[in-house]
């Protein structure tokens, strides 16, 4: 039961480079969502999905883009990183709308852009 | 503007005794409120909620209380174990049309001594 799944773990960027990180989820969720995570700052969203083929903007999208093209995936993406941009990124999922549904989080992309 | 704010970078108790995790917001839209557990190189975990229309939420050593005129909920944890020592993130969901987005605190890392 792999829950969600995000690729990669670790990267080292230099500035202005681009990646795609890669968020899975095996548990049928409409919902999906990107968060940063900087210290003592908790977690802030940058993107959500609340299906496929759609995407919104959070709290700090600024310098990144998204897709769900698959209902199990989503896809954030950096097209010229930046090292404000040097984070934590966690991906999450969730059944349905409402406050009563948690989200289900993977296990973070530690990301430094040197 | 930070709308949910967790006071406390740190907290440190003793086995067995209780733990008292503090959270204050400021957007009376918020309806449920969650608590999130964070080990190191972990994803968040889902740890309890509580509806706006409640002001007590039990699962074993886990309450959580909610006082709306304050606009202030506490996690208790009762009795604490070594386990518990992680961090912990209040979080909060509002009434909107898309999504389910969460405005997380900063969160406090708890020790719980033996």
């Amino acid at each position: 039961n792999a829950g969600v799944t995000q690729t990669p773990k670790f990267r080292v960027l230099k500035t202005g480079q681009s990646m795609t990180l890669l968020c899975a989820q095996d548990m049928n969720h409409e919902y999906m969502y990107w968060y940063r995570q900087d210290p003592g700052m908790g977690l802030r969203l940058i993107h959500y999905s609340v299906g496929e083929g759609t995407t919104a903007k959070g709290e700090v999208p600024d310098g990144y883009n998204v897709s769900r093209l698959k209902k199990q995936n989503f896809l954030l993406g950096l097209e010229s990183a930046a090292p404000s941009q040097t984070s934590v990124y966690f991906c999450a999922s969730s059944y349905a709308r409402g406050g009563n549904q948690p989200q289900h989080f993977g296990d973070g992309t530690r990301l430094s852009i040197l | 503007d930070q709308q949910v704010k967790q006071n406390s970078p740190s907290l440190s108790v003793q086995e067995g005794r209780i733990s008292i995790l503090n959270c204050d917001y400021t957007n009376s839209m918020f309806d449920y409120f969650l608590w999130y557990k964070k080990y190191p190189a972990e994803g968040p975990t889902f740890l309890i909620s509580i509806s706006s229309i409640k002001d007590k939420n039990e699962d074993g050593r886990f309450t959580v209380f909610l006082n709306k005129s304050a606009k202030h909920l506490s996690l208790h944890i009762v009795p604490s174990q070594p386990g518990d020592s992680a961090v912990y993130f209040c979080a909060a969901s509002a009434r909107e049309t898309s999504g389910s987005r969460l405005t997380f605190g900063e969160g406090t890392q708890l020790t719980v001594n033996p």
